[in-house]
């Protein structure tokens, strides 16, 4: 079955610090991942995206992203978080033939000044 | 250029009713996809159209029903409304058929079933 899994769902961390969210999936055939930031009371907005090519992916604010074929992953970084940062953040995967998307239950991130 | 637009925004529905939401995609977009968003299942893709035509379908019960017109603007409609239906529906607009396109999404229609 189709499936995407966030390993956490609500992480805290303090100014600074460094970020790493997991996301693994469970797909089919070649998949096109991407990350979503859902800011409180805002829509979905897309914070980088993977199709091919380098499996590392730099998306806006600073975010980046590790595609790693062999462990069906697609995990989402940032070296040093802010305030800002605080937000729901989703993890979703398609086919190349594009489509709907599957997404993960999503990781909460609050982020302490 | 003007992002997707979903209206309205929010809405309060009583059991047995039945409602439609709208979505007008970004200029040029032809596909408009169609998911709703809840705290327990999180987001699920209801269906997607392009060019007027349903592509795909997720798996939910036939009071769940779509359809999009040759301005590419799309409409949802839910018949016969449940408790359950209580959720934001969210709209989200790509620039072609194939995979490599981002997906934009609009700010959401929430719908409250009384």
């Amino acid at each position: 079955a189709q499936s995407v899994s966030q390993h956490n769902h609500h992480v805290i961390l303090s100014e600074a610090a460094s970020l790493e969210l997991g996301c693994n999936y469970s797909y089919g055939g070649t998949v096109n991942l991407f990350w979503y930031v859902q800011y409180p009371g805002q829509h979905l907005q897309l914070l980088l995206k993977y199709f091919s090519g380098d499996p590392l992916v730099k998306g806006i604010k600073g975010f980046e992203a590790e595609f790693i074929k062999s462990k069906f992953s697609f995990n989402l970084r940032k070296p040093s978080v802010q305030w800002s940062d605080t937000a729901e953040y989703f993890c979703a995967v398609n086919g190349i033939q594009g489509g709907k998307l599957i997404f993960g239950q999503g990781t909460e991130l609050s982020v302490k000044p | 250029k003007a992002g997707v637009t979903q209206t309205p925004r929010y809405l309060i529905k009583t059991r047995g009713q039945q409602v439609t939401l709208s979505c007008s995609p970004i200029s040029g977009h032809r596909s408009v996809s169609w998911y709703q968003q809840t705290p327990g299942q999180g987001l699920q893709f209801l269906f997607e159209y392009f060019s007027e035509t349903q592509r795909n379908k997720g798996n939910f019960p036939g009071r769940f029903s779509g359809r999009q017109f040759s301005n590419s603007r799309s409409e949802m409609n839910v018949s016969t409304l449940e408790l359950g239906d209580s959720a934001l529906y969210l709209c989200a607009s790509q620039d072609g058929a194939g995979a490599n396109y981002g997906y934009t999404f609009g700010s959401g229609t929430r719908l409250t079933v009384v």
